[in-house]
């Protein structure tokens, strides 16, 4: 069974501009979750989609967006970017059948450089 | 609200050597406790996991045993080996809590094995 796919691995960006990251989940997984990591931070919640539907979110501006289709693949999007954005941001699917909890399997990152 | 608290890094160990890494949680429900690795440049790879007290995770020589009565999920391993290097993330997920599938992730403890 192939694992969750995140495209584009590496990018390059300026500021001001926008850019969008996908995430493909392992099949059958209709949870799909994205994190940011940093150095300083470590690892942050940024939000989870469950059948389409934005059902959690952390801490971060309105500048970061999402969203999930039918087939349970993910788009997170990055308005305006700043310096700050640089980062390797990580996507996560999960089974999940209903309301509960499931084992999280991540993909390898896009490493997103902001100059 | 849930938090997972981690072993401060770096760690340093001879080949061979005994490790432990420690990690204590908060949680208002159920949790699933989880140990994730990175190495570099990748991404997380789950690398055992506990859904109920007194489980124990095993795989690849690690272990963890979830103890409800200390909130305690430390990571252990007999003989660490130079391939073990990497960073290790401790992190739970809350089935009974209203937050859909949200991962709680420690801090990350990098471990370096040297020959």
């Amino acid at each position: 069974k192939a694992g969750v796919t995140q495209t584009p691995r590496y990018l390059i960006k300026t500021r001001g501009q926008q850019v969008t990251l996908s995430c493909s989940p392992i099949s059958g997984h209709r949870s799909v979750s994205w994190y940011q990591q940093t150095p300083g931070q470590g690892l942050q919640f940024l939000f989870e989609y469950f059948s389409e539907t934005q059902r959690n979110k952390g801490n971060f501006p309105g500048r970061f967006s999402g969203r999930q289709f039918s087939n349970s693949r993910s788009e997170m999007n990055v308005s305006t970017l700043e310096l700050g954005d640089s980062a390797l941001y990580l996507c996560a699917s999960s089974l999940v059948r209903g309301t509960g909890s499931d084992t999280q399997y991540f993909g390898p990152g896009t490493r997103l450089t902001v100059l | 609200g849930d938090s997972v608290t981690q072993m401060e890094g770096p760690v340093t160990l001879s080949e061979e050597a005994f490790l432990t890494i420690n990690c204590t949680y908060t949680a208002t429900g159920y949790p699933s406790l989880f140990w994730y690795v990175q190495y570099p440049g990748e991404g997380l790879q789950l690398l055992l996991k506990a859904t109920k007290a007194d489980d124990k995770g095993s795989n690849k020589g690690f272990e963890a045993t979830y103890r409800k009565e200390t909130t305690s999920f430390h990571l252990e391993k007999g003989s660490v080996q130079v391939s073990d290097s990497a960073v290790y993330f401790c992190a739970l997920s809350d089935k009974g809590s209203n937050t859909g599938n949200q991962f709680y992730f420690g801090t990350g403890t990098s471990l370096t094995v040297i020959p």
